[in-house]
């Protein structure tokens, strides 16, 4: 089955710097890798994703890469803010079974 | 649409309890997964619905764990007899397409003592 891996698993960066979370996948028949964002007692929300016809990705403050030769992806997140900091997990698809990382928590001090 | 819905929110109950988790997924999505989430093991995919048939139920840990989609609004999880090791937050997904983007519930947090 696939496996995921996540690092660091975590992160502490000042207000305003940027933030990178990488992920290593194992299954090269996995097409699909989203990035969740866990809030304290929330479920996992969706923030980005990228296909693996696609190499890179951007919505606003946050961009996602995708290397399907070494089967790396990374979330990147820029001038970051108080209310980024959370737990972000990297997951991988193929077919319906998403499998996950094991998390990054990220605090962004003030 | 109010999103995925679980209850209840928590959970405390003694070993040996059956336990029942519910969800109701977005309206309109043909598939609904639930997982398990712990600190050792993080979210691990318990099992999975396409219209309201089970497609896969490999990652359910023992017959102790069953579920079921009566219809497509509604799907329990149940735990008899329930056990400490099954502490976790449980959540419900849902999506329109199994290939398409999956909405989490808020979880259930379950205690076993």
């Amino acid at each position: 089955g696939e496996n995921v891996e996540q690092h660091p698993s975590t992160l502490s960066v000042q207000e305003g710097d940027s933030a990178v979370i990488k992920c290593t996948y194992s299954d090269s028949a996995s097409n699909y890798f989203p990035w969740y964002k866990q809030e304290l007692g929330k479920g996992p929300q969706l923030i980005i994703d990228i296909r693996s016809n696609v190499g890179e990705k951007k919505d606003q403050r946050i961009a996602v890469t995708l290397n399907k030769t070494a089967k790396h992806f990374s979330l990147h997140i820029t001038e970051t803010q108080p209310e980024d900091s959370a737990v972000y997990f990297c997951a991988a698809r193929n077919d319906y079974k998403l499998s996950f990382g094991a998390g990054t928590t990220v605090t962004v001090r003030a | 649409d109010a999103g995925v819905i679980q209850s209840p929110r928590h959970e405390v109950t003694e070993m040996g309890q059956e336990v029942t988790l519910r969800c109701k997924p977005i309206s309109g999505h043909n598939s609904l997964f639930w997982y398990r989430q712990t600190m050792m093991r993080g979210l691990e995919l318990l099992i999975y619905f396409n219209n309201n048939v089970p497609i896969d139920d490999s990652g359910m840990p023992e017959d102790r764990f069953s579920a079921k989609m009566p219809n497509a609004s509604f799907s329990t999880l149940k735990i008899q007899p329930s056990e400490p090791r099954d502490s976790a937050v449980y959540f419900c997904a849902s999506s329109s397409e199994p290939n398409t983007e999956a909405f989490f519930g808020q979880g259930t947090r379950l205690t076993v003592v």
